[in-house]
């Protein structure tokens, strides 16, 4: 099946600093990528969707000025956490619409935000 | 609009036993159907997907589904559970508002040797 990769698997960040994160899709072009967080045993909820060369549609309730994506190439999407606080600490998943045939979409592996 | 409901957020077998993970759908228009499994700490893994063709849909590991339209169901089996099958199980369903898929809040399987 198609890859997608997410770095870092693991960020560990003082309050207030901004980290990114990046997901590749690596063997197939994804004009759309979705950026979804999990908290500890619950389900995956879609904080937004990525678009290549268009501005990031987000979720209710998910600030746009926070949570910054970037969509530059068709293999490439980054989640930036702007001024992060405890409360961002989270599973953090992308995933990547191969818009083939299978029309399938196919998750990272997941970064995992923990800030101090 | 689409939603999934998975009945009974952990579920308990014996080894070799049969796994039975529920999944039940709504959804105002055909659905796509999938069912993904997490290892812990880990992103989701594409076990199997139902696309409108076959209404029984085999997928890795052994798993397998079957679409059921009268029931609105598409329920995940295994003949035989392996001790490696113990984890997170996700079933989703396409047709969000964005073409992301819609998902479950999981079952944990759990497998007692």
């Amino acid at each position: 099946g198609a890859v997608v990769s997410q770095h870092p698997s693991r960020v560990i960040c003082k309050s207030g600093t901004s980290v990114k994160i990046e997901c590749r899709s690596l063997d197939f072009q994804a004009t759309t990528m979705f950026w979804y967080r999990q908290f500890p045993k619950q389900s995956l909820m879609l904080m937004a969707t990525s678009n290549e060369g268009s501005k990031a549609t987000y979720e209710q309730g998910v600030e746009k000025d926070k949570f910054l994506i970037n969509h530059a190439s068709l293999t490439l999407s980054t989640l930036t956490v702007t001024s992060a606080h405890p409360e961002d600490s989270s599973f953090y998943i992308c995933s990547a619409r191969d818009p083939g045939p299978t029309d399938t979409q196919y998750f990272g592996p997941g970064t995992r935000l923990t800030v101090l | 609009a689409q939603s999934v409901t998975q009945l009974g957020s952990h579920v308990s077998v014996s080894e070799g036993a049969l796994v039975l993970l529920r999944c039940n759908y709504s959804s105002s228009v055909p659905p796509y159907l999938f069912w993904y499994v997490q290892y812990p700490n880990q992103g989701l893994q594409l076990l199997l997907k139902y696309t409108s063709a076959a209404t029984l849909v085999k997928g890795i590991n052994g798993f397998e589904a079957e679409f059921k339209k009268s029931e609105t169901s598409f329920h995940l089996t295994k003949p035989s559970a392996h001790m490696s099958d113990a984890a997170e199980y996700f079933c989703a369903v396409s047709g969000g508002s964005q073409g992301n898929l819609i998902f479950g809040k999981g079952t944990k399987l759990s497998v007692k040797p």
